[in-house]
């Protein structure tokens, strides 16, 4: 089957720096997505990878290694409104979106 | 602006009822899809559609049903026959996807 994994929650400090991890499991790989979620809000695209290697963009960047199914998800100065679900996403070899769980960040003062 | 509108933001369902959420975008992209969310658990496909006219079977299609006449809309519909209908609702347009706003729907 296909599977994504990513902890269920995290908490981090403001100003610091947190990685969120995501390992996949999919029946072929077209490209990693993570999206930010506030509750009760629709996800927003944060990032996508489908060469190995970190991509930064500004406070966020994000890292994939295809022979080892992971990826991560690095976000640096964390600010208060950094709190926020993190989801994970690969798209299999039929281009559907396989969905991880989701990550809950809390950021404290 | 260019965007997806889905409305209603919150909705309540009767026991026995059809009820049907829209979502409707102007960014003249063919693919559509439809997404389920429940607590804990990872968005799950229900519908998609890659052209006018067209749409498939999702992972989770029983008990809704969707249509697909017009570019801009792709409204779903939350039938009697779906037992467990309340969720967050997700429209999402191209592959990497445009979400909607969303639509939370409880059952009274």
């Amino acid at each position: 089957g296909q599977n994504i994994d990513q902890p269920t929650e995290m908490t981090a400090t403001e100003g610091a720096i947190v990685q969120i991890n995501c390992t996949y499991q999919t029946s072929g790989f077209n490209g990693l997505f993570w999206y930010q979620q506030h509750a009760g809000e629709a996800p927003t695209f944060l990032s996508y990878n489908v060469l190995d290697g970190l991509e930064e963009k500004g406070r966020f960047s994000s890292f994939l290694s295809r022979s080892k199914g992971y990826s991560y998800l690095l976000l640096k100065e964390l600010q208060m409104k950094d709190s926020a679900s993190y989801l994970c996403a690969v798209m299999d070899s039929n281009y559907q979106l396989i969905w991880g769980a989701g990550t809950k960040l809390i950021i404290k003062p | 602006d260019g965007g997806i509108t889905q409305s209603p933001k919150y909705l309540f369902r009767k026991e026995g009822q059809n009820v049907t959420l829209s979502c409707e975008q102007n960014l003249n992209h063919d693919a559509m899809y439809w997404y389920r969310q429940d607590p804990g658990q990872g968005l799950r496909l229900i519908y998609y559609s890659q052209i006018v006219n067209d749409f498939q079977k999702g992972d989770i299609a029983e008990g809704y049903s969707v249509s697909r006449e017009k570019k801009e809309s792709f409204p779903l519909t939350v039938t009697s026959a779906q037992k467990n209908p309340t969720a967050f609702y997700l429209c999402a347009s191209r592959e990497k996807l445009f979400f909607g706003s969303g639509t939370q729907l409880s059952v009274l």
